[in-house]
């Protein structure tokens, strides 16, 4: 099965970390992204992660991944008024084929 | 990374009118573009696969002769939703492939924002 769960929402402070999670189904995904949308606009990928890896940190992100309970999390530090968006996750198989999206994290950032 | 423009980035139309959104490759070759829709407040919705020089392929649910795809070139794929009608109002998002390294990324366009009255 190809299903991605995501909470739907997130609120926090700004100045203070947050955390989205998501789970995914398919032990044969070989990498595993998070797309921020922001109102009106494309998705923009933050960061990927291999599925071989465990940890993946890139500025204010970072990406943990358990494997074993099919479990993503992305965390942001320091979080910032702007970094208020729609979060998705997403998981990839191979080769050509579409990305397999969540329903998306509403991250709201109250200053 | 690599560019996905997408065009219009918002229409308005009238009913029963058909209105085709461009979606290009900008500095890469696409063999494989996606074509999602999204409605307000929820997740992408793929829509279909375009496939260069091939008929695309279709999800479930999808009617292909109202969501007319053509991928011509390797760098673009159209969409045009013909006989528009008002439940045809969404967001229209376009996708795109590219090897780098051993991942392929996927790109996404701006998306097209359609109205129809």
């Amino acid at each position: 099965g190809e299903d991605v769960e995501q909470s739907l929402f997130l609120s926090v402070r700004e100045g203070d970390s947050s955390v989205i999670n998501c789970t995914y189904t398919d032990s044969s995904s070989t990498y595993l992204y998070w797309y921020k949308q922001e109102p009106g606009a494309g998705l923009q990928l933050l960061t990927y992660i291999f599925s071989n890896m465990d940890m993946k940190q890139d500025q204010r992100l970072t990406v943990l991944l358990n494997k074993k309970d099919k479990h993503l999390s992305l965390r942001i530090a320091d979080t910032q008024t702007g970094d208020s968006a729609i979060y998705f996750c997403a998981e990839n198989f191979s080769g050509n084929t579409p990305l397999v999206f969540g329903k998306g994290t509403r991250l709201s950032v109250i200053a | 990374g690599a560019v996905v423009s997408q065009h219009p980035s918002w229409v308005i139309c009238k009913s029963g009118t058909s209105v085709k959104i461009e979606c290009r490759s900008l500095d890469f070759q696409a063999t494989t573009m996606f074509w999602y829709r999204q409605f307000p407040k929820q997740s992408l919705m793929l829509m279909a696969t375009s496939n260069e020089g091939s008929k695309a392929t279709y999800e479930q649910g999808v009617e292909k002769d109202k969501f007319l795809i053509n991928h011509a070139s390797l760098t673009l794929s159209t969409l045009t939703v013909t006989s528009a009608h008002p439940e045809d109002s969404s967001f229209y998002i376009c996708s795109a492939r590219v090897l780098q390294e051993m991942n392929t990324e996927a790109f996404f366009g701006q998306g097209t924002r359609l109205t129809v009255v």
